[in-house]
């Protein structure tokens, strides 16, 4: 139990072109979802974190009109990267807080901007 | 400065040579602290949540501990499908909120 179903896994775009990442929870209700992103060899770094129904609070750093997120249900939270270039290429990941089993997280994305 | 560190970065065991990995964290407050195992290119998958100073927890190989400043994911008698990172990170108090920081994890490596 407790799947986080993130899509897609990988994504290649041109430059200055927007793209949507999701992530659904299939079997729980996610009323937060937090949002990575992981550099090569590195470790998770906090973008945001989003809460069904109001605005997501964003880390320090981090461009909130570039990385749109929206939580409009209880069970899907997207990620849009608007106006991507290369320098936003990473490895994306959510993940939904789970009480005693800790966080369950997304499977990843990996966006490649070219 | 809160932090979490892990130790070794990286480690490379032969198969069935027992070892630990290391967390270390510098945090007043603690709340939680999560073990994970990531593979490349896939999301961390959850494996232990330690809350107090004392507490074990084991699953097949691995065993995790937990003191007032670190804990160790001990492995014994690994498999090459062992080979993964393992990430940690500890959830505490700050001032009124929660946070979550992780480790850079360690890259560990087990030959057949």
């Amino acid at each position: 139990g407790a799947v986080v179903s993130q899509h897609p896994s990988r994504v290649i775009c041109k430059s200055g072109t927007s793209v949507k990442i999701e992530c659904r929870s299939l079997d729980f209700q996610a009323t937060t979802m937090f949002w990575y992103r992981q550099f090569p060899k590195q470790s998770l770094m906090l973008m945001a974190t989003s809460n069904e129904g109001s605005k997501a609070t964003y880390e320090q750093g981090v461009e909130k009109d570039k990385f749109l997120i929206n939580h409009a249900s209880l069970t899907l939270s997207t990620l849009t990267v608007t106006s991507a270039h290369p320098e936003d290429s990473s490895f994306y990941i959510c993940s939904a807080p789970r009480g005693l089993y800790g966080y369950t997280f997304g499977s990843g994305t990996r966006l490649t901007v070219v | 400065e809160d932090q979490v560190t892990q130790s070794p970065e990286a480690l490379r065991l032969q198969e069935g040579e027992s070892s630990s990995l290391n967390c270390s964290y510098t945090v007043s407050g603690l709340r939680g602290l999560f073990w994970y195992r990531q593979d490349p290119g896939k999301g961390p998958e959850f494996l232990f949540t330690l809350y107090s100073a004392g507490e074990e927890k084991e699953k097949e190989r691995l065993k995790a501990t937990l003191t007032k400043k670190e804990s160790f994911l001990h492995i014994t008698a690994p498999k090459p499908e062992d080979s993964a990172t393992y990430l940690c990170a500890v959830l505490y108090n700050a001032g009124n909120n929660r946070k979550l920081i992780w480790g850079l994890g360690t890259s560990l490596g087990v030959n057949p």
